[in-house]
C-alpha cells in the first residue's frame, strides 16, 4: 500500500519569508496529491491539490510541485503571514477508488 | 452551514462502554469516509462508503468497530467495549464520486476513554 513521508515535522519562519514542506510517496501509481491545512481545534481544509499530469500548480501565495520520477512533491508558501501558522498535511492516493493516505503533518509557525 | 457535520463534538466514556458517532455528509456527496486522528499524527483511514455500500475497511478497524450508512446519507460509527487506546479524534469526510474528488472534512468527534 501507499506510504507517505513528510518533512520537516516542525518549521518556524519569520513573517514574510518562504516556507517549504516536502513529501515523498512510495506507490508509483499514485496520481493525486492534495494538501490540507488544519488550524488548532478545527477540521482539515483542502488548500491546493495537484494531479500527476501536472508538474506545478500555483494559487496566489501557495504552490505545489510534483516530481513523479523521484516520487516527491512539495508545498511552497511565499510571503508568509501569522495566519499561515497551522499544521499542514500532504496526502496521496493511487486512484479515485483508493482512500487518501496522509503524511504525519508539519507544524508551521510564522513569527511576527 | 451545508458542510459535513458530526455529532457529538466530544464524548467521554468509561472503558468497556459502547459509543456511537454520527456523520451527516454534504448532501450531494455519495462517498463518505471515516478517519481517526491522534495527537501529532495525520488522519488514518478507517473505512469508506459509496452510497450505502461499505467498499473498504482498514486493518486498523478491529472487530469492535462497525460503521453503517443504511440509506446512503448519514453514517454511524460504533465502537464496542471501548479501550483507552481508542481515544482519538474521529473525522468524517465526504466527496463526490469520481477520480480524485476532494475530501471535505467535518469538525470531528473527540473521544476520551477513561
Amino acid at each position: 500500500g501507499e506510504n507517505v513521508e513528510q518533512h520537516p515535522s516542525t518549521l518556524s519562519v519569520q513573517e514574510g519569508d518562504s516556507a517549504v514542506i516536502k513529501c515523498t510517496y512510495s506507490d508509483s501509481a499514485s496520481n493525486y496529491f492534495p494538501w490540507y491545512k488544519q488550524e488548532l481545534g478545527k477540521r482539515p481544509q483542502l488548500i491546493i491539490d495537484i494531479r500527476s499530469n501536472v508538474g506545478e500548480k500555483k494559487d496566489q501565495r501557495i504552490a505545489v510541485t510534483l516530481n513523479k520520477t523521484a516520487k516527491h512533491f512539495s508545498l511552497h508558501i511565499t510571503e508568509t503571514q501569522p495566519e499561515d501558522s497551522a499544521v499542514y498535511f500532504c496526502a496521496a492516493t493511487p486512484s479515485g477508488n483508493t482512500p487518501l493516505v496522509f503524511g504525519k503533518g508539519t507544524r508551521l509557525s510564522v513569527i511576527a | 452551514d451545508t458542510g459535513v457535520s458530526q455529532d457529538p463534538r466530544h464524548k467521554i466514556t468509561k472503558r468497556g462502554q459502547n459509543v456511537t458517532f454520527r456523520c451527516d455528509p454534504i448532501s450531494e456527496h455519495n462517498r463518505l469516509y471515516w478517519y481517526r486522528q491522534t495527537l501529532g499524527q495525520g488522519p488514518e483511514f478507517l473505512t469508506y462508503f459509496q452510497n450505502e455500500a461499505q467498499l473498504e475497511k482498514s486493518r486498523l478497524l478491529s472487530d469492535r468497530f462497525s460503521a453503517e450508512r443504511p440509506k446512503g446519507s448519514f453514517s454511524t460509527l460504533e465502537i464496542q467495549r471501548t479501550e483507552q487506546g481508542d481515544s482519538a479524534m474521529y473525522l468524517c469526510a465526504s466527496s463526490l464520486q469520481g477520480n480524485n474528488s476532494p475530501l471535505h472534512f467535518g469538525n470531528g468527534t473527540r473521544l476520551t476513554v477513561t
